[in-house]
């Protein structure tokens, strides 16, 4: 499979736990890009790397959600304390840095806080 | 930065009939506007995009117009099918950044 993988697809916590999700995009991207979707919504966006660079972060990304690239390929985003309001689908999406190029998303981990 | 919005919400259609999904965009400097399909639990589908630079692009029953000056841009689905029940967002970007989505539209054909 060439496509862009999230892994887990699903995770159940306890409120106040750490969870980490993985993001593997596709082998050529070298732009990783993580949203957020909750519920009726369009997809929220997080944060963006090219390469290793972590180019931009939303204000949605408190100081709980950092996310790193270290070696330009996969990612990951981490959530520490976790909150019942983090529940969500997160979503990982990967393109070429040229400009107007794709972007083609995961099947996203859905992540909910108990 | 970019707002985009979304119309209508939610859109049912008979089998065989059109469906028209419509979107605009703040920002002038967008360029790059694709369509997703997102079907339940899954993640979203790229399923046609179109670039500033046309008015028009068409892939079998699926077409994508821009109105660059009017800052909008429509999905036109074709004589539709029970499979093209989803949900649809639209998206805007401009060059280098982020995507900003729509809030999506849900769409049911009926048999």
């Amino acid at each position: 499979d060439t496509g862009v993988s999230q892994d887990p697809r699903h995770k159940i916590t306890k409120r106040g736990q750490n969870v980490t999700f993985r993001c593997d995009p596709i082998s050529e991207h070298n732009r990783l890009y993580w949203y957020r979707q909750t519920l009726g919504q369009g997809p929220e966006f997080l944060t963006y790397f090219q390469n290793e660079a972590q180019l931009e972060k939303s204000r949605l990304l408190s100081d709980r959600f950092s996310a790193e690239r270290p070696k330009g390929s996969f990612s990951t985003l981490e959530i520490q304390r976790t909150e019942q309001g983090d529940s969500a689908m997160y979503l990982c999406a990967s393109s070429l840095a040229s400009m107007n190029t794709e972007a083609f998303f995961g099947q996203g981990t859905r992540l909910t806080v108990v | 930065g970019e707002n985009v919005e979304q119309h209508p919400s939610t859109l049912s259609v008979q089998e065989g009939d059109s469906a028209v999904i419509k979107c605009t965009y703040s920002d002038s400097a967008s360029n790059y506007f694709p369509w997703y399909k997102q079907e339940l639990g899954k993640g979203p589908q790229l399923i046609i995009d179109i670039r500033s630079n046309v008015g028009e692009k068409k892939d079998q029953r699926i077409a994508v117009t821009l109105n660059k000056t009017a800052k909008h841009f429509s999905l036109h689905i074709t004589e539709t099918q029970p499979e093209d029940s989803a949900v649809y967002f639209c998206a805007a970007r401009r060059p280098g950044n982020q995507f900003y989505f729509g809030t999506g539209t849900s769409l049911t054909v009926i048999p």
